[in-house]
């Protein structure tokens, strides 16, 4: 069964870093693409990033490119987005979610989420 | 980037009746890489439809898919009473992989 734990979430202040982490289990994790999605509270849902399955390509929403990293380590079954330069409107409840194929692909599983709140 | 418009933003219906909610895009999607996600209140969201018109793993066959090029349609034909949620669908053709404000199906 495909299982997908997010975590580093939290409060953080406005200009600040944090990493989210999310750990994957039940699939063949270097076969997939991953990727994170964030919802506001209350709001739709926004692609943030993705990455396919051996770090060649990644992509970014525009509103993060420049500030947020993607990247993943296969040996570990771990995906990463490391979100710099923190703004009020990053803040959302941010889910991994594993590609239905190797690159281009959409997202078949999905993790509960962690939330992310930047304020001061 | 590509802009998805989804309507009706709310659709009114009583269980047994048939939906259909639209997707628009501001350019061609690529190869058909359109899907379809089903959204209830505090879960992830489900894949629901992917290649514009596949079912995914698990999905039920009232559930289904068209469209190409930028018009888009996922059609549920008898609605059941779990199928009332929130609807989005997401172009994963080019980067970045942009959603749809979402179509909210409820009870009428």
């Amino acid at each position: 069964e495909v299982h997908l734990v997010e975590s580093g979430g939290g409060l953080v202040q406005p200009g600040r870093s944090l990493r989210l982490s999310c750990a994957a289990s039940g699939f063949t994790f270097d076969d997939y693409a991953m990727h994170w999605v964030r919802q506001a509270p209350g709001k739709g849902l926004e692609w943030v990033s993705g990455i396919n399955w051996n770090s060649g390509s990644m992509g970014y929403a525009d509103s993060v490119k420049g500030r947020f990293t993607i990247s993943r380590d296969n040996a570990k079954n771990s995906l990463y987005l490391q979100m710099n330069s923190l703004r009020a409107e990053d803040t959302a409840f941010y889910y991994c979610a594993k590609g239905r194929g190797y690159s281009t692909s959409p997202a078949d599983y999905w993790g509960q989420g962690t939330l992310v709140t930047v304020s001061s | 980037e590509t802009v998805l418009t989804q309507s009706p933003g709310t659709l009114s219906l009583s269980p047994g009746e048939r939906a259909t909610l639209s997707c628009r895009a501001s350019q061609s999607v690529s190869s058909s890489y359109l899907a379809w996600y089903q959204q209830k209140p505090g879960q992830a969201p489900r894949l629901l439809i992917y290649g514009a018109s596949s079912r995914a793993t698990g999905i039920p066959d009232r559930f289904s898919g068209s469209g190409s090029g930028t018009d888009f349609t996922l059609t549920i034909s008898r609605l059941e009473p779990e199928d009332f949620a929130v609807y989005f669908c997401q172009q994963y053709g080019s980067s970045p992989y942009t959603f749809g404000q979402g179509t909210k199906l409820d009870i009428k």
